[in-house]
């Protein structure tokens, strides 16, 4: 089968950094990417790793091992606006891409 | 289209009825993706198609659920005898060849009574 894991929730304060890691098990591996979905909203893409290491774009950065199964994204500078909740998500080939559950990120003032 | 549409943005229907909802991807994109979201919940794969390939529709939940892509471009997911189970958002993503970046419509609520 197929699985992600990823934490249901994660709290921080403004201004802090805050790291949402993801593991997975799959039967094929291309890519590991990031969403962010705000409530009510359509997710919307933040990153991919398909190579091991990170990959950095303005606030958010994203890191990948693809021998330890594992990735994690970075969010720097946290923001009021950055409440939302975020998905990894790994093509497994194809084109065919599984979800992971979300971590649902609360940012306090 | 700038982006991806979809319709109806909410849906109520009674179980047992059957219905349509549509999906109009991004201009150009070759694939297109349908999810479904419970409620606070992640993102199910249901089916998706690329180009002129046969759909993977290994993600579809029953035989109640059908998808069809016409001239490769709008999308109709069909679920049929409708359950109170079915009840959810349902996601439509397309997807330029080469890229890895999914672009999300804004879903359609549907609600089974």
């Amino acid at each position: 089968g197929q699985s992600l894991e990823q934490p249901s929730e994660v709290t921080a304060v403004e201004g802090a950094i805050v790291q949402i890691n993801c593991t997975y098990q799959t039967s094929g591996f291309y890519g590991l990417s990031w969403y962010q979905q705000h409530d009510g909203g359509a997710p919307t893409f933040l990153s991919y790793n398909a190579l091991d290491g990170l990959e950095e774009t303005g606030r958010f950065s994203s890191f990948l091992s693809r021998s330890d199964s594992y990735g994690y994204l970075l969010l720097q500078e946290l923001q009021m606006k950055d409440s939302a909740s975020y998905f990894c998500a790994v093509a497994i080939g194809g084109f065919k891409t599984i979800f992971g559950a979300g971590t649902r990120l609360f940012v306090k003032a | 289209g700038a982006g991806v549409s979809q319709s109806p943005s909410n849906k109520v229907t009674e179980k047992g009825k059957d219905v349509e909802l549509r999906c109009d991807p991004i201009s150009g994109h070759t694939a297109l993706y349908w999810y479904r979201q419970s409620l606070g919940q992640g993102l199910e794969f249901l089916i998706y198609f690329q180009g002129n390939s046969a759909p993977d529709k290994s993600g579809l939940p029953s035989d109640r659920f059908s998808a069809e892509r016409t001239g490769g471009s709008v999308s109709t997911l069909t679920i049929q005898r409708t359950q109170q189970e079915d009840s959810a958002v349902y996601l439509c993503a397309s997807k330029s060849a080469g890229t890895d970046t999914q672009y999300f419509g804004p879903g359609t609520r549907l609600t089974v009574l």
